[in-house]
């Protein structure tokens, strides 16, 4: 069936540790997005990328970043420098256009806690 | 300030109840808003997609409505079931922004036997 892929759900990570975590999708997308969810708040996107080799910074994209090698796969790397890393981290694609109201699929999430 | 605002934060009802949830926003200029739902520790899942020329919508027991002079819209949940108990989620498209959403906080439902 298609659909997004993230892995792992739940990864353990100690204080400047970097983690990376996986994004696949068979859906055909060109656009991935990586947002994170924190309790209280709406979704935050941290980092989109509309088109192979090319990505842009969401509005939290200090201390992640972010590779885009295959249309396919859209890998985060939490790195040292996020200062609160702990959350919940969602995966997402789309298709994409100027006057976009198509869907956006979500993946399962990938939960991260700093020891 | 774009903004969506979400209320309540948390409802309790009994299965088999009907239930609103509202959702405001100040997103301008506006494309469409979604609603989508969130069971705990998973992804959200789309329920509805409504531009702004449209007044309701529905999937289901879920019907949304949208009034895009007032800038409100509305989930009602007919004939809760248990499997209802989740987080439901407002978000807003700018016009031209499809990296651009702006999601509400959520309501989180809890639906009791």
């Amino acid at each position: 069936d298609g659909g997004i892929t993230q892995s792992p759900k739940y990864l353990f990570r100690k204080e400047g540790q970097n983690v990376t975590l996986s994004c696949e999708q068979n859906l055909n997308h060109d656009a991935m997005y990586w947002y994170r969810q924190d309790p209280g708040q709406g979704l935050r996107l941290i980092y989109y990328s509309q088109i192979v080799n090319d990505f842009q910074k969401g509005d939290i994209a200090e201390g992640y970043s972010v590779s885009r090698e295959k249309k396919e796969s859209f890998p985060l790397t939490v790195t040292s420098a996020q200062k609160n890393p702990t959350a919940f981290y969602l995966c997402a694609s789309s298709m994409r256009g100027q006057n976009w109201v198509g869907e956006l699929f979500f993946g399962e999430g990938s939960r991260l806690t700093v020891l | 300030k774009n903004q969506v605002e979400q209320s309540p934060q948390s409802l309790i009802i009994l299965e088999g109840k009907n239930c609103t949830l509202q959702c405001n926003y100040t997103v301008s200029p506006f494309s469409n808003l979604r609603w989508y739902k969130q069971d705990t520790g998973r992804g959200p899942v789309s329920l509805t997609i409504m531009t702004f020329s449209e007044n309701t919508k529905s999937n289901g027991r879920y019907t949304a409505t949208l009034d895009a002079d007032t800038k409100q819209s509305s989930l009602h949940i007919t004939a809760s079931q248990l499997s209802d108990s989740a987080s439901y989620i407002c978000v807003v498209s700018p016009s031209g922004g499809y990296n651009k959403l702006i999601f509400g906080a959520g309501t989180r439902l809890a639906v009791h036997p």
